[in-house]
């Protein structure tokens, strides 16, 4: 099955740590994004990347940050300074960034 | 990109068509209509997308008007699993290299047995 996956589905952080995201797809799409959502909001994006060891900041960019070592992943760590933690992040690829973007199934970060 | 607005609730009995209203009188000539749709803590869900001419595929049509200010989103036989939130969203697929999806806060249909 082609698709992409978020990994893990609920995450808690404790004060001062950093956790990491997980999204792999293997639908073969160059392009690749992190949105956040929050309770009643639209999405909002905070990384994307065009191709392997390229990304650039979106929106909300501060206390996050990617890496895309291989097409496939594109991990998202959540850093200590980012203060509002909080939300529903989700993963979504397509074939070149012109193309229609396709959704994870999302991770809930939670703050302990 | 240019901003769209959708009333914030409708409600559509089962088997019946859902019509889903947006408004994006600022579009310019290269922007798309997308649609998707998001199910209570799921990952969006695309839906359909269409620059000028109306669109089918097996889940909806989209109908965009003549001058593009507006479009309606069509579930011709809506079930219970149709209950979500839709967004409709203007897309500038050749705005450099950011060609970001912009959303709104959506329509949230609900789909009455």
């Amino acid at each position: 099955d082609g698709g992409i996956t978020q990994s893990p589905k609920y995450l808690f952080r404790k004060e001062g740590q950093n956790v990491t995201l997980s999204c792999e797809q293997n639908l073969n799409h160059d392009a690749m994004y992190w949105y956040r959502q929050d309770p009643g909001q639209g999405l909002r994006l905070i990384y994307y990347s065009q191709i392997v060891n390229d990304f650039q900041k979106g929106d909300i960019a501060e206390g996050y940050s990617v890496s895309r070592e291989k097409k496939e992943s594109f991990p998202l760590t959540v850093t200590s300074a980012q203060k509002n933690p909080t939300a529903f992040y989700l993963c979504a690829s397509s074939g070149t960034s012109q193309e229609t973007q396709y959704f994870g199934p999302g991770t809930r970060l939670l703050v302990l | 990109d240019a901003k769209t607005t959708q009333p914030p609730s409708m409600d559509c009995a089962e088997g019946r068509a859902a019509n889903l209203p947006c408004n994006h009188s600022t579009i310019s000539g290269n922007e798309y209509v997308y649609w998707y749709r998001q199910i209570h803590s799921q990952g969006p869900q695309y839906i359909i997308h269409g620059l000028k001419n109306n669109e089918t595929n097996e889940m909806a049509s989209l109908i965009i008007t003549e001058d593009r200010k507006s479009s309606t989103l069509i579930l011709p036989h809506a079930t219970l699993r149709d209950t979500a939130v839709y967004y409709c969203i203007v897309r500038n697929i050749n705005a450099g290299n950011n060609r970001k999806l912009i959303w709104g806060l959506g329509t949230s249909l609900a789909v009455n047995p």
